[in-house]
């Protein structure tokens, strides 16, 4: 099984901030991954798809990068509606596995 | 407009079971793989199953195999989640959703809670 380590688990920061969230898997899994953001409540919602695009109507300050083993989700400048809950999702193997999520909380 | 609307949670024994069903609209539900991810309370995400468009494939985390099982039914475009012997680490909101993994839309419904307890 493909075990998902993401990091940091919680992380403060302000708006206008630039942060990057990291997930690294216990396998190589090309570019079969997404990030996901969940806030209170609600269901995921899909920011990223195969590692890099940019799902359609998300804002661009949203990207991702990586392959293999190690892929990042990077907010360029933090919005007051980005304080959310994100996870990865590998989709390259089954048993499908989800990072732990990385809180995002305001300074 | 996809909708997923899942239903048939609520409060159960441990060792009881459960049907919860998800019917889907607004896309041919038949052209597209489904699954249930689930939540417990304050955690993290979980996969817990897939099925094929025909339902001749379905996989599952290990925590539920054997006791849970995933269905569908294409003429009613409904999916569904057998789930028997339920233990309590089972308590969650269980999600219906239609992920794709490509650049077609993830759908996801509002969930369900399953709550196994005494």
């Amino acid at each position: 099984d493909i075990q998902m380590t993401q990091s940091p688990s919680s992380l403060s920061a302000s708006v206008g901030d630039r942060v990057t969230i990291t997930c690294r898997a216990s396998q190589g899994i090309r570019n079969d991954l997404g990030w996901y953001q969940q806030k209170p409540g609600k269901a995921p919602k899909r920011l990223i798809y195969a590692a890099s695009s940019l799902q359609s109507g998300v804002p661009s300050r949203f990207s991702g990068s990586g392959s293999g083993t190690e892929f990042t989700l990077t907010i360029s400048s933090l919005q007051p509606e980005d304080f959310a809950t994100y996870y990865c999702l590998q989709h390259n193997s089954y048993p499908r596995s989800f990072g732990q999520g990385t809180k995002l909380e305001i300074k | 407009e996809v909708q997923l609307v899942e239903s048939g949670g609520g409060l159960v024994q441990p060792g009881g079971s459960l049907r919860l069903s998800c019917a889907a609209s607004g896309f041919t539900f038949s052209s597209y793989w489904m699954s249930w991810v689930r939540q417990a309370p304050g955690k993290g995400l979980e996969w817990v199953a897939n099925i094929k468009q025909d339902g001749s494939e379905k996989y599952y985390v290990d925590s539920v195999k054997g006791r849970f099982t995933i269905s569908r039914d294409n003429a009613k475009n409904s999916l569904y989640l057998q789930m028997n012997s339920l233990r309590a680490e089972d308590t969650a909101v269980y999600y219906c959703a239609r992920l794709t993994f490509t650049v077609v839309t993830d759908y996801w419904g509002q969930g369900t809670l399953v709550t196994v307890s005494s």
